[in-house]
């Protein structure tokens, strides 16, 4: 099966940038993601990218794709205390998404 | 437009017992997915149901089962719970051209 595996911490201070990093082993991965999750919320989708391309920028988020070494990282701009959640790295192969266990980010002031 | 909506919000069951756990779809989607978000864990792919019928499944034993009716909507059934069945079920919807959208979820606790 696929292994999506992230660090599972980050602290940041408030206003600085915040970068979160993702490896995955499936090279067949068609569209990678990004989901938040607050406390006892469902996920929501941040941002996505597809696989043949390197960069994509959406507002403060900005999402680098590394294929030849499979390595996804969701930097956000000017971290705000609003940020502070679970955030999943998910990859697509065929229909479904595998995702890493979250990367717990708290935002510190 | 409502999104993925899911229900019910909580569910309290016993060992043994079986469980249906209900999904909406997002208004213009077609497909649905259920995933299993144990705590701690990122969540699981259950199964992916397309034009009523199953399109790709996970590594889930067959107590887990599901149905997509005409509307799209989707049911989860689970059947002989075990403890370990406790869990966030999430619900996802999606077409054929857009990502998966999540709903908020059920949390089953299984006693």
């Amino acid at each position: 099966g696929e292994d999506v595996e992230q660090s599972l911490f980050l602290s940041v201070r408030e206003g600085d940038s915040s970068v979160i990093n993702c490896t995955y082993t499936d090279s067949s991965s068609t569209y990678l993601y990004w989901y938040k999750q607050e406390p006892g919320a469902g996920l929501q989708l941040l941002t996505y990218i597809f696989s043949n391309m390197d960069m994509k920028q959406d507002q403060r988020l900005t999402v680098l794709l590394n294929k030849k070494d499979k390595h996804l990282s969701l930097r956000i701009a000017d971290t705000q205390t609003g940020d502070s959640a679970i955030y999943f790295c998910a990859v697509r192969s065929d229909y479904k998404l595998s995702f890493g266990a979250g990367t717990t980010v708290t935002v510190r002031a | 437009d409502a999104g993925v909506t899911q229900s019910p919000t909580h569910l309290i069951k016993t060992r043994g017992q079986q469980v249906t756990l209900r999904c909406s779809p997002k208004s213009g989607h077609d497909t649905v997915s259920w995933y299993q978000q144990a705590l701690g864990q990122g969540p699981q792919f259950i199964f992916q149901y397309y034009e009523e019928e199953e399109r790709q499944r996970g590594n889930f034993p067959d107590r887990f089962s599901g149905h997509q009716f005409p509307n799209y909507s989707s049911e989860l059934n689970v059947n002989a719970l075990l403890l370990g069945d406790s869990a966030l079920y999430l619900c996802a919807s999606s077409s054929q051209t857009s990502a998966q959208y999540f709903g908020p979820g059920t949390r089953l606790l299984v006693l």
